[in-house]
């Protein structure tokens, strides 16, 4: 099974400014990547996903995010963020074989401050 | 419109009594996941079934069972509640024929063992 790694528990940035939420995971096999958000007391819902083709990808809100298989990461990012992007992000690697194996990152807070 | 529904959302009660979080989906999905999501561990896969009769332990399964009897549900039942298992539950649910693996998840049952 794949791990997964977010490098940053806790992203603070001011609006329009730009952000990086970092992934990193591990795996031997082919992966699929997703990155889900979770608004305050809500469940998670899909932002973007990776399955196969151009290594960049991009989601709802203005979100994108590059798929890189030389350094296992899959960093999410914005050019300009708005307050309402506060939110819990969670970075999931699933293995392309088996649908139940899929692994979340212990989430990157983002705040957004005005 | 299609979605997955959890109750109650929020429960408080008593070490060692049993208690049953209900989900609910009208996507018509085959396959159903159970996550407990607490802070510093994101989302770890406590049971997971790909159709009716059929159930399966994830990594963190000692103390739960799930029961499918139907399509729609896949309840969650803490056989004898401890404290370890105050957290947030979510259950999600995903299309058996694709392998993208999407989930879609309710909003999540806040459970409190004291």
């Amino acid at each position: 099974a794949q791990s997964v790694t977010q490098l940053d528990s806790q992203v603070p940035v001011f609006e329009e400014a730009p952000v990086e939420l970092r992934c990193n995971y591990s795996s031997s096999v082919s992966v699929y990547l997703f990155w889900y958000v979770q608004y305050p007391n809500q469940g998670l819902q899909l932002l973007l996903k990776y399955l196969s083709g151009s290594t960049l990808v991009k989601g709802i809100n203005g979100f994108e995010a590059e798929f890189n298989k030389s350094q296992t990461s899959f960093h999410l990012r914005k050019p300009s963020v708005h307050i309402s992007d506060t939110a819990e992000y969670f970075c999931a690697p699933q293995g392309a074989y088996n649908n139940n194996d899929m692994r979340f990152g212990a989430g990157t807070r983002l705040t957004v401050k005005p | 419109d299609a979605e997955i529904t959890q109750s109650p959302r929020h429960k408080i009660t008593e070490t060692g009594r049993q208690v049953t979080l209900a989900c609910h989906q009208t996507w018509n999905h085959n396959n159903m996941f159970w996550y407990r999501q607490d802070l510093g561990h994101g989302l770890r896969l406590i049971h997971y079934s790909y159709g009716v009769q059929d159930t399966n332990k994830g990594e963190v399964s000692d103390g739960y069972s799930v029961s499918r009897s139907n399509t729609e549900d896949l309840p969650l039942t803490l056989e004898s509640a401890a404290s370890s298992q105050t957290s947030v539950y979510f259950c999600a649910s995903s299309e058996m024929t694709g392998l993208s693996g999407e989930l879609f998840f309710g909003e999540g049952s806040r459970l409190t063992v004291l």
